[in-house]
């Protein structure tokens, strides 16, 4: 069964250093998501991403994020300049369709350790 | 004021007992999701409703989208269910939707 896979899978950096998380959706997905959650807390939207471009961001997605799908395959969210409270697991989704009308398919996650 | 809540927050029950989680919005949605996270992180998609019921398995979601409500069933619970069943709400943005995750059910099925 085609699944979302994300690499790393954990990841420690210093603060104020760049990380990026990668991810490759399901192969014939077009609606493309990053979550996080901090440990102990709930799952929180950061983006969603369609056509090469942002569909809809969440207050949490500064200008610190940006997001890219610079080949065919993969998606990645790109962190500038790390902060500690970035410090969380990062969730990657895709779906075939948009608008609600298909389930999402979720990655293993990332888990981000910022010191 | 949440717009996702879910209860209880934690559940433990014996194996076979007929579990039931709550999840009540308060936003316009577009669509449910009943997700399933694992002790380890991995989150795994159980259902996405919009209206009436869905069955997989041992697993019943509903929704009453007059009332705002859905509600999640196991029926014979079994330790490997133990896990956090997360509601999460699509609610219509511009161009896309933005979704909402509740807090999360913690269940923990006992041998």
């Amino acid at each position: 069964e085609p699944e979302v896979t994300q690499t790393p899978s954990h990841q420690v950096t210093q603060m104020g250093q760049e990380v990026i998380l990668r991810c490759v959706p399901i192969s014939n997905h077009l609606y493309f998501y990053w979550y996080r959650q901090i440990l102990g807390q709930k799952v929180e939207f950061l983006v969603s991403f369609y056509n090469n471009e942002i569909s809809e961001k969440s207050e949490i997605f500064d200008d610190q994020f940006s997001v890219e799908r610079p080949d065919g395959s993969n998606f990645t969210l790109k962190i500038r300049s790390t902060k500690l409270e970035d410090s969380a697991m990062y969730f990657c989704a895709s779906s075939g369709r948009g608008l609600g009308v298909e389930t999402q398919y979720f990655g293993p996650g990332t888990r981000l350790l910022v010191l | 004021k949440n717009e996702v809540e879910q209860s209880p927050q934690n559940l433990t029950a014996q194996e076979g007992e007929f579990i039931t989680i709550n999840c009540s919005y308060s936003v316009g949605i577009s669509a449910l999701h009943w997700l399933q996270q694992h002790p380890g992180g991995g989150i795994v998609s159980l259902f996405m409703l919009s209206s009436g019921k869905k069955k997989h398995g041992r697993l019943i979601a509903t929704i009453n989208i007059q009332e705002k409500h859905s509600s999640l069933h196991i029926t014979a619970s079994h330790p490997r269910d133990s896990a956090v069943y997360i509601c999460a709400v699509r609610t219509p943005m511009n161009r896309d939707d933005k979704i909402i995750f509740g807090k999360g059910t913690r269940l923990h099925i006992l041998p």
